[in-house]
């Protein structure tokens, strides 16, 4: 069984452009969550997509970012413009009903100059 | 993938010995518990869990202690070995799911 994947793996951009990180949750999961971790801190809660709708997006930092999940398959998570203090690694991680354990994906290390 | 961070509090242990790593949590409404490892360039592996109702679990070479009144966890590595080195991280669920994470323990295993 795949685990969960994302891509791309790093990205390097320049402040202002705009970076697209996917997740592509373990299939047959309805649960999938978007974390990230920032300047070495802890790693901080996103947003919880139950299939397609947002069960949850308290962990959104500001509008610059947009995370969707059509067809309750893959998510995306757009950044747009990138900021400084974006840089860090994005993780996602899914499971198959709401209360069983997450698993998580390797992470996307973004890298804003 | 992630090159774990630097600035973390490292535990050294000898190959052979038993680890224990501490967290204290800060949510007194939070009903599940769970502590992950994580190796250089991959996300979080699940190791084991904890629910409110417990004070103790035990799974294949590792226990977890759950302190309520303390608001303290802790997890214990019976025999570590070699393959046990990575940042371990707790986290806390209120049951929405949204974990909070700890800032992480780095274990060393020297050979």
């Amino acid at each position: 069984e795949a685990g969960v994947t994302q891509f791309p793996s790093h990205s390097v951009i320049e402040k202002g452009q705009t970076v697209t990180l996917r997740c592509d949750p373990i299939s047959g999961h309805d649960n999938l969550y978007w974390y990230r971790r920032v300047m070495g801190k802890e790693i901080k809660f996103l947003l919880h997509f139950v299939k397609e709708s947002k069960q949850d997006e308290s962990g959104m930092p500001n509008n610059r970012f947009l995370a969707e999940r059509t067809g309750g398959t893959y998510s995306t998570l757009k950044v747009q413009p990138a900021e400084l203090e974006d840089s860090g690694v994005y993780f996602c991680a899914s499971s198959k009903r709401t209360g069983e354990k997450l698993f998580f994906g390797s992470g996307t290390q973004l890298s804003v100059l | 993938g992630e090159s774990v961070g630097l600035h973390l509090p490292t535990l050294s242990v000898q190959e052979g010995d038993n680890s224990i790593i501490n967290c204290a949590y800060s949510n007194s409404a939070s009903d599940y518990f769970i502590w992950y490892k994580q190796e250089s360039g991959k996300g979080p592996q699940f190791i084991i869990d904890i629910r409110s109702n417990m004070d103790k679990r035990q799974g294949q070479r590792v226990t977890v202690l759950l302190n309520k009144t303390v608001k303290h966890l802790s997890l214990q590595i019976a025999a570590t070995q070699p393959g046990d080195s990575a940042v371990y991280f707790c986290a806390e669920d209120t049951g929405r799911r949204a974990l909070t994470f700890g800032s992480g323990t780095r274990l060393q295993v020297q050979p």
